[in-house]
């Protein structure tokens, strides 16, 4: 089946620092990814689409500026997380679909915690 | 603007009972139902789908689900649970249209 990884699963940072997750599509092509976060004991939050080669479409109440998301080809979508406050400390998950797919495939997630 | 709603946040049962998780959606403009499992710490395993061909979804680890169009539910069902389906699961219209989890507790 398709598979989708992230790297790195978790990491802890000092508050200021940007962060980098990498989301890939291991084995077929990701058209689109999506961008997650998800508070514990709660859903998840879409925070963005990325299509390949086009900039990204951000859900409303993100900050495009600090959530930057570039998915420069079709197995790679990164997610920088920049000046990092303790707030933005969650579960990012990304997911990865096809080209004329209705499923979409997740990644196992990144925890980020921001000290 | 379509919603979803799992009725239940918490479904503690029995190992070896049967289970039903619920789902009801608010419209239904998108073919595409799904449900998801997540265990601790990962992120989502697509369960099944509903893409219309069929209103009685099998999905993986002995999962069904049924579309039921009049109610406007697609609740998830197992005839026999195990320790090992303990998991949160999430019902999505959609690409990213997603309830708000129901937490499976199997207990022994």
């Amino acid at each position: 089946g398709a598979v989708v990884s992230q790297h790195p699963s978790w990491v802890i940072c000092k508050s200021g620092t940007s962060v980098k997750i990498e989301c890939r599509s291991l084995d077929f092509q990701a058209t689109t990814m999506f961008w997650y976060r998800q508070f514990p004991k709660q859903s998840l939050m879409l925070m963005a689409t990325s299509n390949e080669g086009s900039k990204a479409t951000y859900e409303q109440g993100v900050e495009k500026d600090k959530f930057l998301i570039n998915h420069a080809s079709l197995t790679l979508s990164t997610l920088t997380v920049t000046s990092a406050h303790p707030e933005d400390s969650s579960f990012y998950i990304c997911s990865a679909q096809g080209a004329w797919e209705e499923t979409q495939y997740f990644g196992p997630g990144t925890r980020l915690l921001v000290l | 603007a379509q919603s979803v709603t799992q009725l239940d946040s918490q479904v503690p049962v029995f190992e070896e009972a049967p289970v039903e998780l619920r789902c009801n959606y608010s419209s239904f403009v998108s073919v595409y139902l799904f449900w998801y499992v997540q265990y601790p710490n990962q992120g989502l395993q697509l369960l099944l789908k509903y893409t219309s061909a069929a209103t009685l979804v099998k999905g993986i680890n002995g999962f069904e689900a049924e579309f039921n169009k009049s109610q406007t539910s697609f609740h998830l069902r197992k005839p026999s649970v195990h320790i090992s389906d303990t998991a949160e699961y999430f019902c999505a219209v959609g690409v990213f249209i997603f309830g708000q989890g129901t937490e499976l507790s199997v207990k022994p």
